[in-house]
């Protein structure tokens, strides 16, 4: 067990619809990852949050969007869903060392199916 | 632009073989680090090794070993006497020290399959 969490474990949903995942960092790690796992794509990083603050942007596509709360935790919206966002969705977090990129650790994922 | 290659898609081996899975990145940057994921049936990834480019030591944990070789660009992950345990995709992943950026770029993932 990592330490990371992340609900809902499955999702099945419809296209057009929107849905939104979420992730709970393990204790004391501020920087929180998105990355989403397809069949033809491999694992691909889709965004990284900071203390709250976007760090980092990768292949996200506009109708994706996320947001890390006071808290900490993190949410990962989906819209105007399509078959092809079918996939795996992992969040990772580290903690944050200056001058060095951490280990990230990774949630148990999210499996969302779009019919 | 930094990239990983797993040649080897899928290995099939049986139990108490050893098993080597290659991995070869490419990047610019002269400060760099290096990982190895392990994705069982169940899914999840979970962390194995992480090895910084200034760090060239090799590394042992139990039947795990890890070969780097910054000459080549390589970053191989033997496992010795396999289990049906070991069953799982391996994911070899890169970060690059430069522009703050801290993005894992994976490769494809070697598919392993232990047989009793």
């Amino acid at each position: 067990d990592s330490g990371v969490t992340q609900t809902p474990k499955h999702l099945i949903t419809a296209t057009g619809q929107r849905v939104t995942l979420r992730c709970s960092p393990r204790s004391g790690d501020l920087s929180v990852y998105w990355y989403q796992q397809s069949l033809d794509q491999g694992l691909q990083f889709l965004i990284q949050y900071y203390n709250g603050e976007e760090r980092a942007k990768g292949n996200i596509l506009e109708r994706f969007s996320a947001q890390q709360f006071p808290d900490l935790h993190s949410e990962l919206n989906l819209s105007s869903l399509e078959l092809g966002d079918s996939a795996l969705y992992f969040c990772a977090s580290s903690v944050e060392l200056a001058g060095s990129p951490r280990t990230q650790y990774f949630g148990p994922g999210t499996r969302l199916l779009v019919l | 632009a930094q990239k990983v290659t797993q040649a080897q898609t899928e290995i099939s081996v049986v139990e108490k073989e050893d098993v080597t899975l290659d991995c070869v990145y490419e990047t610019r940057d002269t400060t760099y680090y290096l990982f190895w994921y392990k994705q069982p049936p169940s899914g999840e990834l979970v962390f194995l090794i992480r090895r910084n480019s200034f760090d060239e030591q090799n590394e042992i944990s139990g039947r795990y070993s890890w070969n780097f070789q910054k000459s080549t660009s390589s970053f191989n992950f033997t496992i010795t006497a396999s289990q049906v345990v070991d069953s799982a995709v391996y994911f070899c992943a890169l970060i690059e020290a430069q522009g703050g950026s801290e993005k894992l770029v994976f490769g494809k993932g070697t598919k392993l399959t232990v047989n009793p």
